[in-house]
C-alpha cells in the first residue's frame, strides 16, 4: 500500500534559516509528488509539483524540491525562511494508474520566528 | 473566479444521526474528491468522482457515500454518525480525473457529540 512520511511534526526556525523538510513514500510504480501548503486561517493551496523532467523542481515563494527515485525521497528546501512561511506543509503522492488517489503525509507544522 | 466552494462550514450532530456535506468545483473542473482531516493528521481521501461516475474510493465504511451531479457539484454523505466521524471534510477539484493539482476548499467542520 501507499505511505507518505514525514519526519519532522514540529519546526521552529528564526528568519533567514534554511529550511529542509522531509518526505518519504512507499509505493512501486509511478508516482506525482507534491508539498502543499496550509496558512493559517486559509485553505490548502499547492506549493510545488513534480511529474517528470528535471528532479529539481522549483514551487512559489522561493520554495524548491528536489525528487531522489533510489530513496523514494522528496524533500522540501528554501534557503532563507521568513516570518510569513509559517505554515503548515503537506507532502502527497498520487499514483499514476489506478485510482489516481493522493496519499497525503501527517503535516509539518513551521513557526519561523521574526 | 469563485475557488471551490464548501457548505456548510460548521456543523453539530448527535451520534447516529445523518449528515449531508456539499461543494461546487471550481467552474470548468470535472472532477471533485473528498478528504477527511482528523486533528493532527494529513487528509486521507475518501471518493473520486470524475464526469459523474466514482473514480476512486478510500478505506471508509459504507456508511460514507457521495455522488457527483451533471452540474459537477457533489454530496458527501455520512449516515449513522459516530464520535470518530468528527473531522475536517475537505473537497478538492481538479481539470480532470488525473491531471494532478487539486484545488482544495475551506471544509466542513463536523463535530460529532
Amino acid at each position: 500500500a501507499q505511505s507518505v512520511s514525514q519526519h519532522n511534526h514540529h519546526v521552529i526556525l528564526s528568519e533567514a534559516a534554511s529550511l529542509e523538510l522531509g518526505c518519504n513514500y512507499s509505493y512501486g510504480g509511478t508516482v506525482n509528488l507534491f508539498w502543499y501548503v496550509q496558512y493559517p486561517g486559509q485553505h490548502l493551496q499547492l506549493l510545488l509539483k513534480y511529474f517528470s523532467g528535471d528532479p529539481l523542481v522549483k514551487g512559489i515563494k522561493g520554495f524548491e524540491a528536489e525528487f531522489i527515485k533510489s530513496k523514494f525521497s522528496f524533500n522540501l528546501r528554501k534557503p532563507s525562511v521568513q516570518w510569513s512561511d509559517t505554515a503548515e506543509y503537506f507532502c502527497a503522492v498520487m499514483a499514476t494508474s489506478g485510482t489516481y488517489k493522493y496519499i497525503f503525509g501527517t503535516g509539518t507544522r513551521l513557526k519561523v520566528l521574526a | 473566479d469563485a475557488g471551490v466552494t464548501q457548505s456548510p462550514t460548521h456543523l453539530i450532530k448527535t451520534r447516529g444521526q445523518h449528515v449531508t456535506l456539499r461543494c461546487s468545483p471550481i467552474s470548468g473542473h470535472k472532477s471533485v474528491s473528498w478528504y477527511q482531516q482528523v486533528l493532527g493528521q494529513g487528509p486521507q481521501f475518501i471518493f473520486q468522482y470524475y464526469e459523474k461516475e466514482e473514480r476512486g474510493r478510500g478505506n471508509f465504511p459504507d456508511r460514507f457515500s457521495a455522488r457527483q451531479f451533471p452540474n459537477y457539484s457533489s454530496e458527501l454523505n455520512v449516515n449513522a454518525l459516530l464520535l470518530g466521524d468528527s473531522a475536517l471534510y475537505l473537497c478538492a477539484s481538479s481539470s480532470g480525473a488525473n491531471t494532478g493539482e487539486l484545488f482544495f476548499g475551506e471544509g466542513s467542520r463536523l463535530t460529532v457529540l
